[in-house]
């Protein structure tokens, strides 16, 4: 079956300017987690989603920075007036509802490689 | 602070030979334990996973071992394959604490023939 895409798979801002990212999740996955890597680090949590409800949004480093999940699916990251540092790959996730035996396992888009100049 | 590390950032192994990736935490409040894999331009997929009330799991090639006590948790991969060469994530996660991962900061796992 599909698994998460995300797009664009690239994307060149110029510093100030705002950037959508998107993440389709697997069909029938009731949580989604957006992610930040940057160059030779691991994923660094960003924010999570619970159907349409962001349960927590303690990762996202300012204010510049906002998610939604409108309709419990689809989720788009937004970031305002960009800077150099938000250069890295934003990565999608998404999983089972809580409550099962895989709660944990999340499943990763491709990511989207953001470059500020 | 980094609550999950990985202090070997490359790790060079024979194939057949088995690949050992060790992983040390300090949040004593995680009770599930992962492990990804990830290639480039790719994203991490999902390979064991280890809750803390066992100290071994076991799926074909990979084993993860957890020891509480250290706060250590290891992959094993035996045989090793050339297809194996990729970047592991060693990731932790606690009871309410929304299902949210934290990452170490992977080690780089090469498969020579």
């Amino acid at each position: 079956g599909a698994g998460v895409s995300q797009s664009p798979r690239y994307k060149v801002a110029k510093r100030g300017q705002d950037v959508a990212l998107r993440c389709d999740p697997i069909s029938g996955h009731v949580s989604l987690f957006w992610y930040q890597q940057a160059l030779g680090q691991g994923p660094e949590f960003l924010t999570y989603f619970q159907n349409e409800a962001q349960l927590d949004k303690s990762g996202l480093p300012s204010d510049r920075f906002f998610a939604e999940r409108p309709e419990g699916s689809v989720s788009t990251l937004k970031i305002q007036r960009t800077q150099q540092e938000d250069s890295a790959v934003y990565l999608c996730a998404s999983s089972l509802a809580s409550g099962g035996a895989n709660v944990y396992e999340q499943y990763f888009g491709p990511g989207t490689r953001l470059t500020v100049t | 602070d980094q609550q999950v590390k990985q202090n070997s950032p490359s790790l060079s192994v024979q194939e057949g030979r088995i690949s050992i990736l060790n992983c040390d935490y300090t949040n004593s409040m995680f009770d599930y334990f992962l492990w990804y894999k990830k290639y480039p331009a790719e994203g991490p997929t999902f390979l064991i996973s280890i809750s803390s009330i066992k100290d071994k799991n076991e799926d074909g090639r990979f084993t993860v071992f957890l020891n509480k006590s250290a706060k250590h948790l290891s992959l094993h991969i035996v045989p090793s394959q050339p297809g194996d060469s990729a970047v592991y994530f060693c990731a932790a996660s606690q009871t309410g604490g929304g299902n949210k991962l934290t990452f170490g900061t992977g080690t780089q796992l090469k498969v020579e023939l």
